[in-house]
């Protein structure tokens, strides 16, 4: 099974500051990796796909990046909605998530 | 737009069979451009695949489910359905439902989700 580590597993910010969640895969896993935003009493929301493709309806804020084992989810201006719990998921063998990251209030 | 509902029991017993429904609004489940899948979250932990079902019928289960679980496509009413045998407390999570794209391209991302539905197992 290819496991996926996010960190950190949660984090306290305030409006407007930049957020950085970074999720390692246990092997290469090329570009097979997507971010969801999770808050709860709501659907999972598809935000980057391919590791760094912003899926349609998606505020430019969001952005993906890395490949292989290291990628990364940064928020460039956290906004009020999105205070959320975000996941990463590997889809280069079966699919499996990362444990979440929480985004609180600071 | 597409909607998907998750409908079921919110209570099922130990050793019984859960049985959930995913109805499908706004899109036909009938299209090779995509497939289903099944996801849980139990109570404080992360995110579980449980399995998906192709176009062709085809399915692929979490190993750690797959002696108990099924999935299948019912296109006349255009729902999927799961269903996990001999449940145990371990079960209990939110349960929901979700359209992946079927291509590389897309990185097999889920597109759309629905909102989930709690399964508790007790007695």
């Amino acid at each position: 099974d290819i496991q996926m580590t996010q960190s950190p597993s949660s984090l306290s910010a305030s409006v407007g500051d930049r957020v950085t969640i970074t999720c390692r895969a246990s092997q290469n896993i090329g570009n097979f990796l997507n971010w969801y935003q999770h808050t709860p009493g709501k659907a999972p929301k598809l935000l980057i796909y391919a590791a760094s493709i912003l899926q349609n309806g998606v505020p430019s804020r969001f952005s993906g990046g890395g490949s292989g084992t290291d990628f990364t989810l940064t928020i460039s201006t956290l906004q009020p909605e999105d205070f959320s719990t975000y996941y990463c998921q590997q889809t280069y063998r079966s699919r499996t998530f990362g444990q979440g990251t929480k985004v609180e209030i600071k | 737009q597409l909607q998907l509902q998750e409908s079921g029991p919110g209570l099922v017993k130990p050793s019984e069979t859960l049985s959930l429904t995913c109805s499908v609004s706004g899109g036909s489940i009938r299209n090779r451009s995509y497939y289903w899948a099944w996801i849980r979250q139990p109570p404080g932990r992360g995110l579980e695949l449980i399995g998906r079902i192709y176009d062709s019928g085809t399915t692929f289960f979490n190993p750690s489910l797959e002696s108990r679980v099924t999935i299948s496509a019912d296109t006349s009413n255009n729902h999927v359905s799961l269903r996990l045998s001999s449940v145990t407390a371990a079960d209990t999570a939110v349960y929901s439902c979700a359209r992946g794209r079927d291509s590389s391209v897309y990185a097999y991302s889920f597109d759309f989700w629905g909102q989930g539905t709690l399964v508790t197992v007790s007695s």
